[in-house]
């Protein structure tokens, strides 16, 4: 249980173009996934916090037009990037929160990798 | 604010001996600590978590942490290491007031043969 995808798992653009990217959580309902972002040999930076049926919270420095996040169901979210640049190109991960309380745990999917040439 | 330190960037152990990956915190209120394990261009996977009560917790694949309040310390533990344990390990943790993740910069153990 607890399984987490997205979709697609590399995806190669030009410049200028955009990039949706969707997470899923397979086997139960998330009412708050999160987008995180790795670059080579460091750690994951929480972009933004994606809320079921509300605006996502987009973390200091996070262009909220530029990463636009839609949470439109319990198991869906989705991450577009608009007008994709080279310095965009990293490693995306979503993760979805399963339990509630003292359960809380998130469970990650396996990350979907950009290069914007 | 809170965070989340992995003093050591990379372990070395040989196959069969003990690994310890070290993790320090500091974070107003009381913490939930969580280790995840990251493969080669994979995400993450759940290893285990601390949230209260006893506080050495075991969790998956044989590996274990365990809570040290006074010290501030969640160190994973696995008492005989394998080579398929080679991998990036992440040390996060979220409070009551901040459910998001805070990670740890992240220790890449190595397990020789």
């Amino acid at each position: 249980g607890a399984v987490v995808s997205q979709h697609p798992s590399w995806v190669i653009c030009k410049s200028g173009t955009s990039v949706k990217i969707e997470c899923r959580s397979l086997d139960f309902q998330a009412t708050t996934m999160f987008w995180y972002r790795q670059f080579p040999k460091q750690s994951l930076m929480l972009m933004a916090t994606s809320n079921e049926g509300s605006k996502a919270t987009y973390e200091q420095g996070v262009e909220k037009d530029k990463f636009l996040i839609n949470h439109a169901s319990l198991t869906l979210s989705t991450l577009t990037v608009t007008s994709a640049h080279p310095e965009d190109s990293s490693f995306y991960i979503c993760s979805a929160q399963a339990g509630s309380g003292r359960q809380e745990t998130q469970y990650f999917g396996p990350g979907t990798r950009l290069l914007v040439l | 604010a809170q965070s989340v330190a992995q003093p050591e960037d990379q372990v070395n152990v040989a196959e069969g001996n003990p690994l310890t990956v070290k993790c320090t915190y500091s974070v107003s209120g009381n913490p939930y600590l969580f280790w995840y394990v990251q493969y080669p261009n994979r995400g993450l996977q759940f290893l285990l978590k601390y949230i209260t009560g006893d506080n050495l917790v075991k969790g998956s694949y044989g590996f274990e942490a365990e809570f040290n309040k006074s010290q501030t310390s969640f160190h994973l533990k696995k008492p005989s290491a394998l080579v398929s344990d080679s991998a990036l390990y992440f040390c996060a943790l979220h409070t009551t007031g901040r459910r998001a993740l805070t990670f740890g910069s992240g220790t890449r153990l190595q397990v020789q043969p």
